[in-house]
């Protein structure tokens, strides 16, 4: 089945506690991408990859790091967590731009990060 | 930033009526996509309509898009109380940017 598969659901941490939220697909996508929804707020961007090895910044950026070793993997890293990065996070893939298939995003389940 | 505004941000309508929902955005786009989310779940894609294009069907769902005024229409007809969710639209991707959504409008089908 084709997915985005991202881990864990739901996580309790405090603050400060390095974490790592890993997010997986299996679509040989191209483009991979972390948002965060608050509410009032939609979705907001927070870093996007083209491709392996290359990342930006989305809306959101600070606070958050990710890297794109393998095509697969997006992890979204929180080196130090404050609690205004308390929110609902989703990973998402889509196919390149221009491909035959459509480039709407695929999303994950969603994780659900407190931060206390 | 948000580029897309969806409106109104909350609707309810009996089953079986016609739920209309509205985006606006800022600049200039290839193409705009509605995405579906159940309560705390995953963006669901729905439907994509290109730049060039007016207007695209999808099952009961119907979409429109006016580039010279900036806006998309997302119409459910015959709605059901499953189709309660919250609505986006999304542009993009831009050139240094990827898609960015709006807020979202909360949909609710009472039976």
């Amino acid at each position: 089945e084709a997915q985005v598969t991202q881990n864990p659901r739901y996580l309790i941490t405090v603050t400060g506690k390095k974490l790592t939220v890993t997010c997986s697909q299996n679509m040989n996508h191209e483009y991979m991408s972390w948002y965060r929804q608050d509410p009032g707020l939609g979705l907001r961007q927070i870093y996007y990859s083209m491709n392996v090895e290359v990342t930006d910044k989305g809306d959101v950026p600070e606070g958050y790091k990710v890297s794109r070793k393998e095509k697969r993997n997006f992890p979204l890293i929180l080196e130090s967590p404050s609690p205004n990065q308390t929110s609902l996070y989703f990973c998402a893939s889509r196919p390149q731009q221009g491909s035959t298939a459509s480039y709407g995003y695929t999303f994950g389940s969603g994780t659900r990060l407190t931060v206390v | 930033s948000q580029q897309g505004e969806e409106d109104p941000q909350a609707l309810s309508i009996q089953e079986g009526e016609n739920a209309t929902m509205n985006c606006s955005y800022k600049t200039s786009i290839n193409n705009l996509q509605w995405y579906r989310q159940n309560s705390g779940r995953g963006l669901v894609h729905l439907i994509l309509i290109r730049s060039n294009e007016r207007e695209k069907h999808s099952g009961r769902l119907r979409v429109t898009l006016d580039t010279s005024k900036k806006s998309s229409s997302l119409l459910i007809t015959a709605s059901r109380a499953a189709d309660t969710a919250s609505y986006f639209c999304a542009t993009g991707p831009y050139n240094n940017n990827d898609m960015r959504f709006g807020a979202g409008t909360r949909l609710t089908v009472k039976p």
